[in-house]
């Protein structure tokens, strides 16, 4: 079974300040990951994708994100906040055991601060 | 290029109706997935259409249902619903079939409230 836990429901830092949110997972095959980004009363909208090619993934926007299979982590960075970045993010799983299934996070609030 | 798309944007209803969600995917998509979110559950896994079949559902009870027609748009369906069904219903669409990994595009939502 499939599973992810964000570390953080929420998450605040300042304007230019490094952003780091943290996402596990469990899988007992090779995952695919994936972090999402939902703006107020909008869907979700993919930021970057792990499908075992690069373990480093640059997204939109800045941001970027590290498959490490030691650590079963996929943790999301950006170097500088901007106040546009502040929304709720999402880490997902899916993995060929349970196909068109995605398992996604609790979901992080991001609070950026001029 | 148009991008998923969900009507309605709102939805009442009393408890025991049953409701009709409906998506259109980008155009060329074949897949359509649905989601639940609501408050404090997270995003959960509905159901998963491609070229007109259903291939996937979440653990939610049978009066979940849905279709996806020839043109690929789709219809969720929620009969005798009850207050705990009041979510945010998002509908994604992706390319082809292949599924797992394919990135979903996701539209902007129904949102349901059950009185």
């Amino acid at each position: 079974a499939q599973s992810v836990t964000q570390l953080g429901s929420h998450v605040s830092v300042s304007e230019g300040a490094l952003v780091l949110l943290r996402c596990n997972y469990s899988s007992s095959v090779p995952p695919y990951l994936f972090w999402y980004v939902q703006y107020p009363n909008q869907g979700l909208q993919l930021l970057l994708k792990y499908t075992s090619a690069a373990t480093l993934v640059k997204g939109i926007n800045g941001f970027e994100a590290e498959f490490k299979k030691s650590e079963t982590s996929f943790h999301l960075t950006k170097p500088s906040a901007h106040m546009s970045d502040a929304a709720e993010y999402f880490c997902a799983v899916s993995d060929n055991t349970n196909a068109g299934k995605s398992t996604f996070g609790d979901g992080t609030t991001l609070t950026v601060k001029p | 290029e148009a991008g998923v798309t969900q009507s309605p944007t709102h939805l009442i209803k009393t408890r025991g109706q049953q409701a009709t969600l409906r998506c259109s995917p980008i155009s060329g998509h074949t897949s359509v997935y649905w989601y639940q979110q609501a408050l404090g559950l997270g995003l959960q896994f509905l159901l998963w259409y491609d070229e007109g079949e259903e291939r996937n559902r979440g653990n939610f009870p049978p009066r979940f249902s849905g279709r996806q027609f020839p043109n690929y748009s789709s219809e969720l369906n929620v009969n005798a619903l009850e207050l705990e069904d009041s979510a945010l219903y998002l509908c994604a669409s992706s390319l082809s079939g292949r599924g797992t990994q394919e990135t979903q595009y996701f539209g902007p939502g129904t949102r349901l409230l059950v009185l």
